[in-house]
This record gives C-alpha cells, structure tokens and sequence, in this order.
C-alpha cells in the first residue's frame, strides 16, 4: 500500500490564484482530514470527510472548499489564494471502527506559499 | 474548539537520558495519540490509548492515559539521535452533531533536540 499520498510537494501561488492539492489513500478508509500547520501551531482541521458525498467543516474551513466523490480521493480547493494561507498542508485517513477509534494516518504534506 | 496544552514546547537533552512531556485538557476525551514529525515529513502515529488509566509501550517508548481522561504523558527512555523530531498530542473528542469519531485536536508540539 502507498497509504496516503499528496501533490503537489511544494507549491509557489500569487495573490488571487486558485489551486487544487490532491490527497488520495488505498486503504480503503472511510474517514479524511485536511489540516494545515503553521509553525509552532500544531495542527488546524480545516475540513473533514466521514464517507464519499459527505463532507464538514473544521476549525479553519474559510478560504477552502473540498469535495468526496470517490472513497479515495478527497481534494483541497483553494479559490483565491491569500498571504495567511501560506502553510503546510497535510491530508489524513482513518478508519472507524465498532470501538470508534481514530488512528489517523497522514500523508507527506504539501508546501504552500502564497505572494 | 477544545484546547490541548502540551509541554514543554521544546527540550534539549544529551543522548541516553530519559525524556517525559505531557498534555493536559480542558474536556475529556475517549482517545489519545502521541505522533512524532520529522522534518519535512508528517506526522507518524508511535503510541494510542484507549481507556482511562492504560499505560502502553512501543520499545522505549510509554505512554499513558490520565484516570480523569483529561491528560496524558509520553515518555522516552534512553533517547538517541534518530529520536530527534516534533511530538505531537492529539485527543478524539466530540463533533458539532454529538458523534465521536471524526476529529481529533492536536497539541502545538514539543520539539526533541537530542545531543550525541
């Protein structure tokens, strides 16, 4: 298995651009996370998804747009890139269980500036 | 949102000496995980608990959930070089619909230099 997988690694946008980061898993998870992290400032859930179709808001959800068509894949939308969303970007999966366990699982990270 | 303390934020330590941070909680939480990061990579899971009170290993590594379900400590016994990283907490708590499973809120980290 790869696990989770993202692209771009590093990515350089102007103000008002749009992008996309990529995030897929072959674990079959049902569960996925996008977060952001900031230094010194651990890590922000900016939206999750708990199956394909569904999706919800996290702590940092402004600014982002996501959408689950397929159980693997759950992609990142930035719409007009600003300064304050230069960070780094990390995609998770996990799977439930009857115990509800969380064990989330992270993938490489993507490297985003903004200027 | 829950806010997790984690602490110290960062520690200096010369190779083969033991190691303990923690974090603490202002709301229960049913899980903790304990992941590390090395640079440029992200987070790896190294130990999860489960129930209040479980103390768990992983090599040199232990951990344990606090019996008021509101903190936890991680220890590391005997580091060496390649333990170099941020570790991060991270406790499952509960989402806007009631569900427990779904969110996890993570610490800010405490930052491992080891010394040979």
């Amino acid at each position: 298995n790869a696990g989770v997988t993202q692209t771009p690694k590093f990515r350089i946008l102007k103000i008002g651009q749009s992008m996309t980061l990529q995030c897929t898993q072959d674990m079959n998870h049902n569960y996925m996370y996008w977060y952001r992290q900031d230094p010194g400032m651990g890590l922000k859930l900016i939206y999750y998804s708990v199956g394909a179709g569904i999706t919800d808001k996290g702590e940092v959800p402004n600014g982002y747009n996501v959408s689950r068509s397929t159980t693997e894949d759950f992609p990142l939308r930035l719409e007009l890139a600003a300064p304050s969303q230069t960070s780094v970007y990390f995609c998770a999966s996990s799977y439930s269980s009857q115990r509800g366990y969380n064990e989330q699982f992270f993938g490489p990270g993507t490297r985003l500036t903004v200027l | 949102g829950q806010q997790l303390n984690q602490s110290p934020q960062s520690m200096f330590i010369q190779e083969g000496e033991d190691v303990s941070m923690n974090c603490t909680s202002s709301s229960i939480f049913n899980t903790w995980l304990w992941y590390k990061q090395d640079p440029g990579e992200g987070p790896v899971l190294l130990i999860a608990l489960y129930k209040a009170g479980e103390l768990t290993s992983n090599g040199r590594l232990t951990a344990q959930f606090g019996i008021t379900r509101k903190d936890s400590f991680l220890n590391i016994s005997a580091s060496i070089p390649s333990d170099v990283g941020i570790y991060f907490c991270a406790g499952q708590g509960v989402d806007g619909r009631g569900s427990t499973l779904g969110r996890l809120y993570f610490g800010r980290g405490t930052q491992l230099t080891v010394w040979p």
